[in-house]
């Protein structure tokens, strides 16, 4: 199936620090990405949703100002963490749909520790 | 999207077939039934989607009710590895540029 992978799997930062994760499509070309936080013992929930060439959509009570998100590419979505602060700390996960076997992929995510 | 829901938690041993089911009474026609499934501390992985016939692959597979309003995932020879959290999502084509969305789903819990 599809691949989506996704850089660093984990990192740790100290509370201030700004803190970029990228998001690839490996075998298939995405306009669209998804970036997803996941607290822990909780489900997933969409943070917002990148444009390959246009904003990045956001959901409500999602600051758009802390969470950068650069889509510069068909394979490619970035989102950076800007000042992050311990209450940041979550596992992020960003998904590709594939319309050719008509679902989604995920990456496997990224555990954000600041400290 | 419509509603779905699922048991939160179940438990399988080893070598028997899981089955988990999922209610979804206000399905329209044209919503599929998606399943993926989180194993802890990696992102949700595709396990199997069907629109009204049942559906099987290497991984699962999916049998819908004639009306719709309910299916059940199978793993047919579960083992430890296929302990994690599954998700039934019912939706418009997952292909589609829509984000999906995550219930709560059910904690499967193979064991030995």
């Amino acid at each position: 199936g599809a691949v989506v992978s996704q850089h660093p799997s984990r990192v740790i930062c100290k509370s201030g620090t700004s803190v970029k994760i990228e998001c690839r499509s490996l075998d298939f070309q995405a306009t669209t990405m998804f970036w997803y936080r996941q607290f822990p013992k909780q489900s997933l929930m969409l943070m917002a949703t990148s444009n390959e060439g246009s904003k990045a959509t956001y959901e409500q009570g999602v600051e758009k100002d802390k969470f950068l998100i650069n889509h510069a590419s068909l394979t490619l979505s970035t989102l950076t963490v800007t000042s992050a602060h311990p209450e940041d700390s979550s596992f992020y996960i960003c998904s590709a749909p594939a319309s050719v076997s008509d679902t989604q992929y995920f990456g496997p995510g990224t555990r954000l520790t600041v400290l | 999207d419509a509603k779905t829901t699922q048991p939160t938690s179940m438990d399988c041993a080893e070598g028997r077939a899981a089955n988990l089911p999922c209610n979804h009474s206000t399905i329209s026609g044209n919503e599929y039934v998606y399943w993926y499934r989180q194993i802890h501390s990696q992102g949700p992985q595709y396990i199997i989607h069907g629109l009204k016939n049942n559906e099987t692959n290497e991984m699962a597979s999916l049998i819908i009710t004639e009306d719709r309003k309910s299916s059940t995932l199978i793993l047919p020879h579960a083992t430890l590895r296929d302990t994690a959290v599954y998700y039934c999502i019912v939706r418009v084509r997952a292909g589609s540029a829509r984000q999906l969305t995550f219930g709560s789903g059910t904690q499967l819990t193979v064991l030995p």
